[in-house]
């Protein structure tokens, strides 16, 4: 148990569908980061938050929308998904996103875009 | 361009054996973390390493920082069909843009 939750685990959508995933971390950190792992690429740094700021955008897609309402809730909304956005999508906590920033992750929600 | 590059990317070896994963960049990082991550899970943080030549050890885990603080190392010891996983090394660097990256990743697979 790593003190970060992440539903649902598993979700299959169409791509005209609109979902949305959540993320919540129990360890009292003021970052948060969602992370897209695909097979047989590295890690992905999708949105950095940061007392609920968004401090980094990596040039993701705006079918891809991140929310932060506190410190210890994050969201990723979803539309008009394409297949290849299929794949693990992890969130993260960390005390802060400066030095030694050692990140906590959560288990993932795997997603499918039929 | 990868700025923290793994090798092997995979390894699969026989129980008992064992294995050395590196992780090398040309930035310079200030700390560097090693992470496990199993099938279905995110990954899980093993160690930091904060000083240049630092070495800690976890059970049968030896991690080495380098010494300009730009490459570090995974040694496992009589390796256990446990140890199967993902292994991910990240760091935060001096200087450049958002500074906490991952590396490409080792997968090993531990055979009983």
């Amino acid at each position: 148990e790593t003190g970060v939750t992440q539903t649902p685990r598993h979700l299959v959508m169409g791509m005209t569908n609109k979902k949305s995933l959540k993320c919540e971390q129990h360890l009292g950190h003021n970052a948060m980061y969602w992370y897209k792992q695909s097979a047989k690429k590295p890690l992905e740094l999708m949105f950095v938050y940061s007392l609920e700021e968004r401090v980094e955008n990596n040039s993701v897609p705006s079918r891809f929308s991140p929310e932060c309402p506190n410190s210890s809730h994050l969201f990723l909304h979803l539309h008009t998904l394409q297949p290849e956005d299929s794949a693990l999508y992890l969130c993260a906590s960390s005390r802060a996103t400066s030095d030694t920033a050692e990140q906590y992750f959560g288990p993932g929600t795997r997603l499918t875009v039929t | 361009t990868q700025l923290l590059e793994q090798s092997p990317q995979f390894l699969s070896i026989q129980e008992g054996e064992n294995l050395t994963v590196y992780c090398n960049s040309s930035s310079v990082f200030s700390s560097l973390q090693w992470y496990r991550q199993e099938p279905g899970e995110g990954p899980v943080l093993l160690v930091t390493v904060v000083t240049g030549g630092e070495v800690k050890k976890l059970k049968r885990l030896t991690f080495q920082f380098g010494d300009a603080r730009k490459d570090s190392s995974l040694h496992i010891t009589a390796a256990q069909p446990g140890d199967t996983g993902l292994y991910l090394c990240a760091g935060t660097r001096i200087s450049g843009t958002y500074k906490y990256i991952f590396g490409t990743g080792t997968r090993l697979k531990v055979l009983a």
